[in-house]
Formats: C-alpha cells, sequence, structure tokens
C-alpha cells in the first residue's frame, strides 16, 4: 500500500500569510493526488486534483504543485474561511490512502 | 446542482450488519465510478469501497473485505454498502463520493456506531 505522511500536523498562522502543506507519497503517485478542505461538522471538499488542477469554484489563493513522491498545497493571503483541516488523497492505485491531515488555524 | 444523500445508519451491536444507501441527483449517476470514505470520530479519512459505473470493477480496504459488500441501483441512481459482521473499529461517519476521477462531490455522511 501506498503510504501518504502529510506535514505539518498542525499550522498556525495570520491573515494575509501564505502557508504550504507537504503530502509525501511512499512510491511515485504520478500526479494522482487531490487535497480536500473539511471545516467542522462538513464534508470535506475537493479544492485540488491532479496535483495541480484547480477545482471549479475553489478560490485561486489555493494551488498545488509535486511530481513523483512530493506534493505540496499552497494557500496564499489566507483568510479568516481558511481554518479548516486539509487532507490529501492518492488515487493512483487502490487501495486509495489519505495523508492524516493538517489542521490550520488562523491566529 | 450534485446531491448525495445517505441514509441507513444508526446504532448497532458488534456482529450484526447494517446496510447504508446513497440517493444520487444532478448528474447522471450511470455515467461515473462511486466510493464509499469513511472516518471515526475525531479521526482521519479512510478509503473503504470504490465500485465502476456499470458495477464491473469493485476493490475494497482490507480492512473491510469479507465483510462489506459495495453495490449500486443505477435505475435508482443508488449507492449500498452492505456491512455485516460489524466491529467497534468500523464505528464511522460514512460518506459516499462520487468518483469524477477522483472523489470530487461527497454527501454529509451517515454515522454508524458500533457497541453493545
Amino acid at each position: 500500500d501506498i503510504q501518504m505522511t502529510q506535514s505539518p500536523a498542525s499550522l498556525s498562522a495570520s491573515l494575509g500569510e501564505t502557508v504550504s502543506i507537504e503530502c509525501l507519497a511512499s512510491e511515485d503517485i504520478y500526479n494522482n493526488l487531490a487535497w480536500y478542505q473539511q471545516k467542522p461538522g462538513k464534508s470535506p471538499q475537493l479544492l485540488i486534483y491532479y496535483a495541480s488542477s484547480l477545482q471549479d469554484g475553489v478560490p485561486s489563493r489555493f494551488s498545488g504543485s509535486g511530481s513523483g513522491t512530493q506534493y505540496s498545497l499552497k494557500i496564499n493571503s489566507l483568510e479568516s474561511e481558511d481554518a479548516a483541516t486539509y487532507f490529501c488523497l492518492q488515487d493512483s492505485e487502490y487501495p486509495w490512502t489519505f495523508g492524516g491531515g493538517t489542521k490550520l488555524e488562523l491566529k | 446542482e450534485v446531491q448525495l444523500v445517505e441514509s441507513g445508519g444508526g446504532l448497532v451491536q458488534p456482529g450484526r450488519s447494517l446496510k447504508l444507501s446513497c440517493l444520487a441527483s444532478g448528474f447522471t449517476f450511470s455515467n461515473y465510478g462511486m466510493n464509499w470514505i469513511r472516518q471515526a470520530p475525531g479521526k482521519g479519512l479512510e478509503w473503504v469501497a470504490s465500485i465502476s459505473s456499470s458495477s464491473s470493477y469493485i476493490y475494497y480496504a482490507d480492512t473491510v473485505k469479507g465483510r462489506f459488500t459495495i453495490s449500486r441501483d443505477n435505475a435508482k441512481n443508488t449507492l449500498y454498502l452492505q456491512m455485516t459482521s460489524l466491529r467497534s473499529e468500523d464505528t464511522a461517519l460514512y460518506y459516499c463520493a462520487r468518483d469524477g476521477g477522483y472523489p470530487d462531490y461527497w454527501g454529509q455522511g451517515v454515522m454508524v456506531t458500533v457497541s453493545s
């Protein structure tokens, strides 16, 4: 199974700052990586697919990059609504596996 | 608007069975693969099972293989998850999610609690 190591587990940042979240796959996942945002009591919302494609309706301050085994989600100019937990998902091969999540807190 | 509405959850004793349903609307259900993904209380996400649009391909996580069965009825726009031999570690919020090459739309989830 492909292991997804996500870091950091938690993050505190100020409004207007830029943050990055990383996911490291245990083997090449060929850009088959998605990023999700989940707010308390809500279902996950897709932000990025195929490592760097922005889902319709998602603000352009979210961006994804990476290749091979290393991927990242970048959030520019943090807004209060960005406080949430973020997960990566590899769907390169079954079993699909998620990163452990990053809880983003706004100062 | 894509909508996925799960139902069928509840409190069940260990070893018993439960069947979840997910009613889809707002898209052509028969054109999409579907998934079940779960989240234990306060924990991360775990993929459970996937089924292709015509049910030709089905995949399960090792943790549920042999106990859970994913199925679909395209005429009823409904996805199912039959869960048997339930264990306490199956306690979770179960989401159905459309497969647009990746899980793109998720339902609101249905809670399954396995406890005596």
